[in-house]
């Protein structure tokens, strides 16, 4: 089982509308988690980190789920610009390191 | 402003040849990190470093070699031992903490062969 894996996508959404997509991660001592954003070829951004009572971000809602081991991003009202592949990222057991996903890639669309 | 800064953005590397791709930060941060992105593929980390003068290996570190003389500089270089280099190589940097810190990112140097 890969240490952190989520559904490849592409999500293909109508703008405006909302959409949602699970991280499932295997280290159940993981502390730290956050969602990053990246564009078509370029360097990923952090779009927000994940506490443990969800947070939220605008339109970005974010929740995590230990029992079951898993983060979530909700887009509510999707915008053109959303458009991008989103990694989900969860920390090691040891060290600062961070272990990312393979990303979920999200296509808004008129 | 505060950042991150890679260089070249792109490098070719011929066959038997090292090179050596720069990464400078100037947010004060204590570690820096070095990733591989393949296409379609999430990032594996390389090297990563929390303190000068110090380096550990991440998960596919064979074929690569770092140094960390100062706490603004990681440069990686991808030795002729790496078969199969390209790919898109990102640094990134964040503080030290009891809980992780988010990382953050260069904006890349693709690296092909010739």
């Amino acid at each position: 089982r890969k240490e952190v894996e989520q559904d490849p996508g592409p999500f293909n959404v109508p703008e405006g509308a909302t959409v949602a997509f699970n991280c499932t991660y295997s280290n159940s001592a993981s502390q730290s988690f956050f969602w990053y954003r990246q564009d078509c070829r370029k360097e990923p951004k952090l779009l927000m980190s994940v506490y443990s009572s969800g947070n939220e971000d605008g339109r970005f809602t974010a929740q995590l789920n230990r029992a079951s081991q898993y983060i979530s991003l909700l887009i509510r009202d999707s915008k053109l610009s959303d458009s991008a592949t989103y990694l989900c990222v969860v920390n090691k057991a040891a060290g600062n390191k961070l272990t990312f996903g393979g990303g979920t890639r999200v296509l808004v669309k008129p | 402003d505060g950042g991150i800064t890679q260089s070249p953005k792109y490098l070719f590397r011929k066959e038997g040849q090292n090179v050596t791709l720069s990464c400078e930060q100037n947010l004060n941060h204590d570690a820096m990190y070095w990733y591989r992105q393949d296409p379609g593929q999430g990032l594996r980390l390389i090297y990563y470093s929390q303190i000068v003068n110090d380096f550990q290996k991440g998960d596919i570190a064979e074929g690569y070699s770092v140094s960390r003389e100062k706490k603004e500089s990681f440069p990686l270089t991808v030795t002729s031992a790496q078969k199969n280099p390209t790919a898109f190589y990102l640094c990134a940097s964040s503080t030290l903490g009891q809980s992780n810190q988010p990382q953050h990112f260069g904006d890349g140097t693709r690296l092909s062969i010739l």
